[in-house]
């Protein structure tokens, strides 16, 4: 079965400091990836998404995620975090052709002003 | 404004309880999900809906019902909740292009079955 792991489930980083997520999935044939992201009290909302094309894709607030095929792997970065991007973040993978979506489990990132 | 709205927003019940939690959207989207949330294990797809009167299950359907008899709706039923069905409930629409685009997402239904 389709699998999405994010092995970060807790990131504690200093303002300034940059950041790293990993995200990986199992599946082998074409998909769809997104992040999502979720700041306390708020809806989740999407940060970037990948369908085709440049595997660097950019988002909103200065995230962006880079597609690497043959590591099956959609890590978000950002260079220097900001205190009012703690939040919970989520990757999701959709299997092209399907209705179907698959989400990580989650990490959590505090940072300290 | 554009918005995916659930209701109730919390809910405490007992086990074999009845229950319905409602799902509107009004940004005219064919497709429509629930999903749970688990600590530790994220977001899981309960069912979907691809456009009124289709639907499919996600990854973790047992145990409930859905059904999508307009566009805008999408409740999701518990016929006879259980404890293992407390969680964080959310709702999500998107158009149902290929590929899906974003998917826009509730605020949440926090439900606690005793």
């Amino acid at each position: 079965a389709q699998s999405v792991s994010q092995h970060n489930h807790h990131v504690i980083l200093s303002e300034a400091a940059s950041l790293e997520l990993g995200c990986n999935y199992s599946y082998g044939g074409t998909v769809n990836l997104f992040w999502y992201v979720q700041y306390p009290g708020q809806h989740l909302q999407l940060l970037l998404k990948y369908f085709s094309g440049d595997p660097l894709v950019k988002g909103i607030k200065g995230f962006e995620a880079e597609f690497i095929k043959s590591k099956f792997s959609f890590n978000l970065r950002k260079p220097s975090v900001q205190w009012s991007d703690t939040a919970e973040y989520f990757c999701a993978v959709n299997e092209a052709g399907t209705y179907k979506y698959i989400f990580g489990t989650g990490t959590r990132l505090k940072v300290l002003a | 404004e554009a918005q995916v709205t659930q209701n109730p927003r919390y809910l405490i019940t007992v086990t074999g309880k009845k229950l319905t939690v409602t799902c509107s959207q009004n940004m005219n989207h064919e497709y429509m999900s629930w999903y749970r949330q688990d600590p530790g294990l994220g977001l899981r797809q309960i069912y979907y809906s691809m456009n009124v009167e289709v639907t499919d299950k996600g990854d973790v359907p047992e145990g409930y019902k859905v059904s999508r008899k307009e566009k805008r709706n999408f409740p999701l039923i518990l016929e006879s909740p259980s404890p293992n069905q407390t969680s964080l409930y959310f709702c999500a629409s998107s158009l149902k292009g290929a590929p899906l685009p974003e998917q826009y997402f509730g605020p949440g239904t926090r439900l606690t079955v005793t």
